[in-house]
């Protein structure tokens, strides 16, 4: 019973396609990220969702595109793919906790396995 | 935005030696995590600890968050705790959803039979 999961695992494509992927938690979050992790090993926040809503969208092309159907689900669509975008895409999944006026997630955020997309 | 430093960036070990890896952080944090990347590339959660002190088996963690760091110390390491190592924080005051954590650059460990 896995608690984040990602399809596909690997997908390697031409430039110029357009390609998804899918992530689902079964852990009742309500909250979930996009992360991508570059050639470098570092990785760095694209979107944030909650309760289906995004909320972050980091310096990210038009092209990246997040649907979320319902609070369990976070998809990536990726448009007219570039050599630069070849990288590990992890999802990930949290519970945020509203204190007073302040919201903070004081639980831990949970990955998914991770899929490397290959560009070429 | 916040800084996260993690070091040493490289580390190589002898089995069954102990190491101590450090992360800074520039400012206030709800939210601290330690994940081990392993040779697959799955992101493994070690430690969910924004202050205090924490054990898991041969590893543990202490968070001193006024001081702003955290070290992962691992005891009697073993070959199968090769990976890269990472640090993780929510700053603190995040309006809601924007939760999202930011990364050290991580320290690669190498564990040597």
């Amino acid at each position: 019973d896995t608690a984040v999961s990602q399809t596909p695992k690997y997908l390697v494509t031409q430039m110029g396609n357009d390609k998804s992927i899918k992530c689902e938690q079964n852990l009742g979050h309500d909250t979930m990220y996009w992360y991508k992790q570059d050639s470098k090993k570092f990785l760095k926040i694209m979107f944030s969702y909650n309760n289906k809503e995004l909320i972050i969208n980091e310096t990210v092309p038009n092209r990246f595109s997040p649907k979320s159907p319902d609070k369990a689900h976070l998809n990536l669509h990726i448009n007219s793919l570039e050599l630069g975008d070849s990288a590990v895409y992890f999802c990930a999944s949290s519970q945020v906790i509203s204190r007073l006026w302040v919201t903070s997630s004081y639980n831990e955020q949970f990955f998914g396995p991770g899929t490397r997309l290959t560009v070429l | 935005g916040i800084q996260v430093e993690q070091s040493p960036p490289d580390l190589i070990l002898q089995e069954g030696a102990n190491s101590t890896l450090r992360c800074n952080f520039s400012d206030s944090v709800n939210n601290l995590q330690w994940f081990h990347q392993n040779p697959w590339g799955q992101l493994i959660n070690l430690f969910y600890i924004p202050s205090g002190t924490k054990q898991n088996g041969r590893l543990s963690a202490t968070t001193v968050a006024t001081e702003r760091y955290s070290l992962l110390y691992i005891s009697s390491s073993q070959t199968t705790d090769s990976g890269v190592y990472f640090c993780a924080v929510v700053p603190r005051g995040r309006q809601t959803g924007a939760n999202n954590l930011f990364f050290g650059t991580g320290t690669r460990l190498t564990v040597i039979p």
